[in-house]
């Protein structure tokens, strides 16, 4: 059965440190793929990330980077120099082949000035 | 990139009415289409998986009576609450996939507040 965890509920730091967001996941699944969205308080999610299980090099896009680990089932996401406005929901998910995305719990992200 | 659409964005409605949701893609056609419903402070969870042409596929602990779910075309699916109370106020969110294994494209969601 595929399970997303996400250990972290609350993280709080303030403006320009750099934080990482946990997420380590279960699948039986040789193809599987990973997500991170970001919920605001409006609610809508904005994808981040998607990663495929045969892709483990690691991906910087600005301030995020992705660091997959299949070695120990983990898809950590990290914030560099993090802004105010990157306080939000970050869910991690994960979707085996055809089916639907199962979520984390998510891990609320308050970045203070 | 595609877009998903939902409708309406929120709706309040009193106890014992029912109330439908729309998810409609909008550049592709979508011949799996999920819904979710997401509590205050909560995660999102599966409700159903919706197939074009067929019956929908719930998870466990989804009433399939009260949660309606049609998916009558490749562009749409309804999700009907039928006889909403309290309890069913929530955050529904739907998605559309592109293909059988292609991306992923999420609504914006429907706040449902029933009074």
């Amino acid at each position: 059965a595929q399970k997303v965890t996400q250990a972290q509920t609350e993280i709080s730091v303030v403006e320009k440190e750099d934080v990482t967001l946990d997420c380590v996941y279960e699948t039986r699944d040789t193809t599987y793929y990973l997500f991170w969205y970001k919920q605001p308080p409006s609610g809508e999610l904005v994808f981040l990330i998607r990663r495929n299980s045969f892709d483990e090099q690691n991906e910087i896009s600005g301030r995020y980077s992705w660091n997959f680990q299949k070695s120990t089932s983990s898809f950590n996401f990290t914030i560099t120099a993090s802004q105010v406005v990157d306080s939000a929901v970050y869910f991690c998910a994960l979707s085996e082949l055809g089916t639907a995305l199962i979520f984390g719990k998510g891990t609320t992200l308050s970045v203070s000035s | 990139g595609a877009v998903v659409s939902q409708h309406p964005s929120w709706v309040i409605c009193k106890s014992g009415t029912s109330v439908k949701i729309e998810c409609r893609s909008l550049d592709f056609q979508a011949t799996t289409m999920f819904w979710y419903r997401q509590f205050p402070k909560q995660s999102l969870m599966l409700m159903a998986t919706s197939n074009e042409g067929s019956k929908a596929t719930y998870e466990q602990g989804v009433e399939k009576d009260k949660f309606l779910i049609n998916h009558a075309s490749l562009t749409l699916s309804t999700l009907t609450v039928t006889s909403a109370h309290p309890e069913d106020s929530s955050f529904y969110i739907c998605s559309a996939r592109q293909g059988t294994a292609g991306e992923l494209f999420f609504g914006e969601g429907s706040r449902l507040t029933v009074l």
